[in-house]
């Protein structure tokens, strides 16, 4: 089980946004993050727990340590005020968080 | 440039069969070590993976859905299907195809298809 952490984060564009996921068991370096907004596909960020996917900014990085995850958008433009979700890929199913939304303060 | 592109039944009656089709085009679906999920985010809730054909052919589902969901390739039409029987309404949802690279993650997705369960 993936728990995110808050369930929503209230920010305003140009500060730093951290959001966290925990996984109730080990999944390695398994933990893919995705951002999805209103009406559109998800858009895969960060794969291996920190590794930005083909065209992600830089402001946004991931990060583990043991079983809790984390992404950090430095500094957050107008267009990341949306919905993340963590995955884990290594424990059958791959199961997804419950979803953290970003919204402007 | 890779494309997902779902279709199929829109509204379902409670107890049918629930049938979508997920075309690839600017790429083929048999390429080596690709393989295809479909996931599906319900109303108010969270993203939702319903499970994929393995680039091996092998079908797998997630267990929640127990033995409702037969995902299939048709590689003669560059295609993968979905098909969920005995809907209710908690099956109403948008679902999604993807291409799945396994821990590199989901990353190319269709535009989703809505799917509504009602009498």
């Amino acid at each position: 089980v993936l728990t995110q952490s808050p369930a929503t984060l209230s920010l305003s564009p140009g500060e730093r946004a951290t959001l966290s996921c925990r996984a109730s068991q080990s999944v390695g370096s398994s933990l893919v993050w995705y951002q999805q907004k209103a009406g559109q596909a998800p858009r895969l960020l960060i794969y291996d727990a920190s590794n930005r996917a083909t065209g992600i900014p830089a402001r946004f990085s991931g990060s583990a340590s043991g079983t809790v995850f984390t992404l950090t958008i430095s500094s957050l433009e107008p267009e990341d005020f949306a919905v993340y979700y963590c995955q884990q890929r290594s424990n059958w199913p791959p199961s997804f968080g419950q979803g953290t939304r970003l919204e402007i303060k | 440039q890779l494309r997902l592109q779902e279709s199929g039944s829109g509204l379902v009656r409670p107890s049918k069969t629930l049938s979508l089709t997920c075309e690839v085009s600017g790429g083929s679906i048999s390429s080596r070590g690709d393989s295809w999920s479909w996931i599906r985010k319900p109303p108010q809730k969270g993203l939702e993976w319903i499970g994929y054909m393995f680039h091996s052919g092998s079908p797998s589902h997630n267990p929640s859905l127990k033995s409702r969901v037969t995902i299939s390739v048709d590689r003669s039409k560059n295609q993968l299907s979905l098909r969920l029987t005995s809907v209710t309404a908690a099956d109403t949802a948008v679902y999604y195809c993807a291409r799945d690279r396994g821990r590199y993650g989901l990353d190319v997705w269709g535009p989703g298809t809505t799917v509504t369960v009602s009498s």
